[in-house]
């Protein structure tokens, strides 16, 4: 399978706890975002990387969240002392960007997402 | 701030028939804008994409148009069948930001 995986796809956490979810792109695409969609809304910007660099984090993304993409390749996304609020569906999607140029024809390829509920 | 408005919210129609979902933005500095479809429980697919110098994109019965000056895109689905059932979501990129901002999307039920 070459398309973006993410595991797990379901995470059932008690209030308080850590949790960590991971993404997996499309091996050669340089560009990894992460999103999060709660029900009947659409997507939300988190964070991205181009390569190993962390290049824009959104405000939504708050000190409990922090996310890494040693050596340019799969990624992880962390939340520590997990809140309800946090219950969303977790996305992760990668793309090729290239390089010095802008974002005209650049397809976002989404993984099946990892589901949240904190209890 | 670019805001991206779905309308309808649903649509529930009999097979075979074709349908419009309407998708506008507040903001026409766009690199691009796309529709993507979801499934419940699923990630997105993309369906296609237009640059912001396009006036529209085909791929089979889909076809999706776009008018920047105007802030909207509609995507036009031909003699619809009960699989295209699914959330149907537009997503802008804007200039000088690398991230899509999506709407709220439009929950398409096609019943037999």
């Amino acid at each position: 399978d070459t398309g973006v995986s993410q595991n797990p796809r379901h995470k059932i956490t008690k209030r308080g706890q850590n949790v960590t979810f991971r993404c997996d792109p499309i091996s050669e695409h340089n560009r990894l975002y992460w999103y999060r969609q709660t029900l009947g809304q659409g997507p939300e910007f988190l964070t991205y990387f181009q390569n190993e660099a962390q290049l824009e984090k959104s405000r939504l993304l708050s000190d409990r969240f922090s996310a890494e993409r040693p050596k340019g390749s799969f990624s992880t996304l962390e939340i520590q002392r997990t809140e309800q609020g946090d219950s969303a569906m977790y996305l992760c999607a990668s793309s090729f960007r290239v390089p010095e140029e802008a974002a005209i024809n650049e397809k976002l390829f989404f993984g099946s997402g990892t589901q949240l509920s904190v209890l | 701030k670019q805001e991206v408005t779905q309308i309808p919210a649903a649509l529930s129609v009999p097979e075979g028939e074709n349908l419009v979902l309407n998708c506008s933005f507040t903001d026409s500095a766009i690199y691009n804008l796309q529709w993507f479809r979801q499934d419940p429980g699923k990630g997105l697919t993309s369906l296609l994409l237009i640059q912001s110098s396009q006036r529209e994109q085909t791929s089979g019965r889909l076809n999706a148009s776009l008018d920047k000056s105007s802030g909207r895109s509609t995507l036009y689905i031909a003699a619809s069948q009960p699989g295209d059932s699914a959330t149907y979501l537009c997503a802008v990129s804007r200039y000088n930001t690398d991230k899509l901002i999506f709407g709220t999307g439009t929950r398409l039920q096609v019943f037999p």
